[in-house]
């Protein structure tokens, strides 16, 4: 079975930094591209960014590039989103999700998400 | 503001049949295939229809999917109580260089 799961819930405050991370099982974890995908409060889904996990070809959705980092560890399967300096319009909920066709809104399966709460 | 855009709301009674709409442009669905999303309440999104009309295994055949030209359309013939969640359509975006997603659409049933 196909899993992605990710790290659990966080709280933070502005100016701290993060990396939460998604554990990918049950495929090749080189062949399909990662997206992050953040869900506001009550809100819709944004695409943040994808990454290759074969050379970590990465590409950022512009109103996301310079504010977030997207990175893998081949070794563990893992992909991993961090901030360098959180502020309170990061928080979100956060999915990962496996790309199954580059060019394609077509994800699946989705991380559970984890909840980044940053607050003072 | 989303690129793709969904009614915010639906509804319907049991067994009712309801449509949700999504509208795109020449760069994103004129171009490209259409996906739909069902989240559930408190739960991570998953596929619903992929391929403008086709369904997973496991998604039953009460759900549907259909394009024509800059437009999208997801169809649930006999709600079900179960059906209650938000629903968001996907595709590729040629300007943009990624996926763009609706706004949602939260259908209720009555």
């Amino acid at each position: 079975e196909v899993q992605l799961v990710q790290s659990g819930s966080e709280v933070q405050k502005p100016g701290e930094s993060l990396k939460i991370s998604c554990r990918c099982s049950g495929y090749s974890f080189t062949t399909y591209w990662i997206a992050w995908v953040r869900q506001m409060p009550g809100r819709g889904l944004e695409w943040m960014g994808i990454i290759y996990p074969s050379d970590s070809d990465t590409r950022y959705n512009s109103s996301f590039e310079g504010q977030v980092t997207i990175s893998v560890d081949k070794s563990v399967s893992t992909a991993y989103l961090q901030w360098n300096s959180l502020k309170a319009s990061d928080t979100a909920t956060y999915y990962c999700l496996r790309v199954m066709s580059l060019g394609a809104g077509w994800f699946d399966p989705w991380g559970q998400g984890t909840l980044v709460t940053v607050s003072s | 503001q989303s690129v793709l855009t969904q009614p915010p709301s639906v509804s319907g009674t049991p067994g009712q049949r309801v449509t949700i709409s999504c509208s795109g442009s020449s760069s994103n669905i004129g171009s490209h295939n259409v996906y739909w999303y069902q989240q559930l309440p408190g739960t991570a999104p998953k596929v619903l229809i992929y391929r403008n009309d086709q369904r997973p295994s496991g998604v039953p055949d009460r759900f549907s999917g259909s394009k024509s030209g800059t437009s999208a359309s997801l169809a649930i013939s006999g709600l079900r109580s179960e059906d209650e969640a938000d629903y968001y359509c996907a595709a590729w975006d040629d300007r943009l260089r990624g996926p763009v997603f609706g706004g949602g659409t939260k259908v209720t049933v009555l």
